[in-house]
């Protein structure tokens, strides 16, 4: 079945930073990629997202492009912020309200 | 807009009762998903729910079932509590048709712990 694999966390830090963050796929057919991310105490928002291969997803500074050759779906934020802490999940969807979820990569900024 | 909001949000049960989980979805969103979040399996997709109609299910037992009213509100239900079902549980809802994949809006879920 569909998977998503994430960098192992937790990722820590300093302000001003360059983050990347990992993440691959595996699906049978063309998925969409999502990126989410979880502040503490509360539900998932989603971040950006890309629907087909070599779209770039942009949102609040953060970046990801959709890589079918390797298929990848990596996060990277140029200058990272004390708020930026938080959970962050790459997801996959195809052709349905249905996410699969990677495990998920805390990430803790240090001013 | 109001976005996606679930009720209750903390709730404390024993072992062996059953549980209602209720959600209201971004207004005109018709499609409405629920996940469970553990620390253990993370995020999992339980079922989703489009006009009443159950579209798409997760791997979970029969003891975990949902439904959808006409007005696109949805609930969840777990009969038999079991202390492995302590979690974050999560609604999403999304305008998407069938066929299609649009961004889901997650709420901010209900925190369910069972003693």
């Amino acid at each position: 079945g569909d998977s998503v694999t994430q960098m192992e966390g937790p990722v820590t830090l300093s302000e001003e930073a360059f983050l990347t963050i990992n993440c691959t796929y595996t699906a049978t057919g063309y998925p969409s990629l999502f990126w989410y991310v979880q502040y503490p105490g509360e539900g998932l928002q989603l971040l950006l997202k890309a629907t087909k291969a070599d779209d770039k997803g942009s949102n609040k500074g953060f970046e990801a492009t959709y890589r079918k050759e390797t298929t990848s779906f990596h996060l990277e934020k140029g200058s990272v912020q004390v708020s930026d802490s938080a959970v962050y999940f790459c997801a996959l969807s195809q052709g349905a309200q249905k996410l699969v979820f990677g495990q998920g990569t805390r990430l803790t900024i240090n001013p | 807009k109001a976005g996606v909001t679930q009720t209750p949000r903390y709730l404390i049960k024993t072992r062996g009762q059953q549980v209602t989980l209720s959600c209201s979805p971004i207004s005109g969103h018709r499609s409405v998903s629920w996940y469970q979040q553990t620390p253990g399996q993370g995020l999992q997709f339980l079922f989703e729910y489009f006009s009443e109609t159950q579209r798409n299910k997760g791997n979970f037992p029969g003891r975990f079932s949902g439904r959808q009213f006409s007005n696109s509100r949805s609930e969840m239900n777990v009969s038999t509590l079991e202390l492995g079902d302590s979690a974050l549980y999560l609604c999403a809802s999304s305008s998407g048709t069938s066929g299609t994949t649009r961004e889901q809006y997650f709420g901010p879920g209900t925190r369910l712990t069972v003693t």
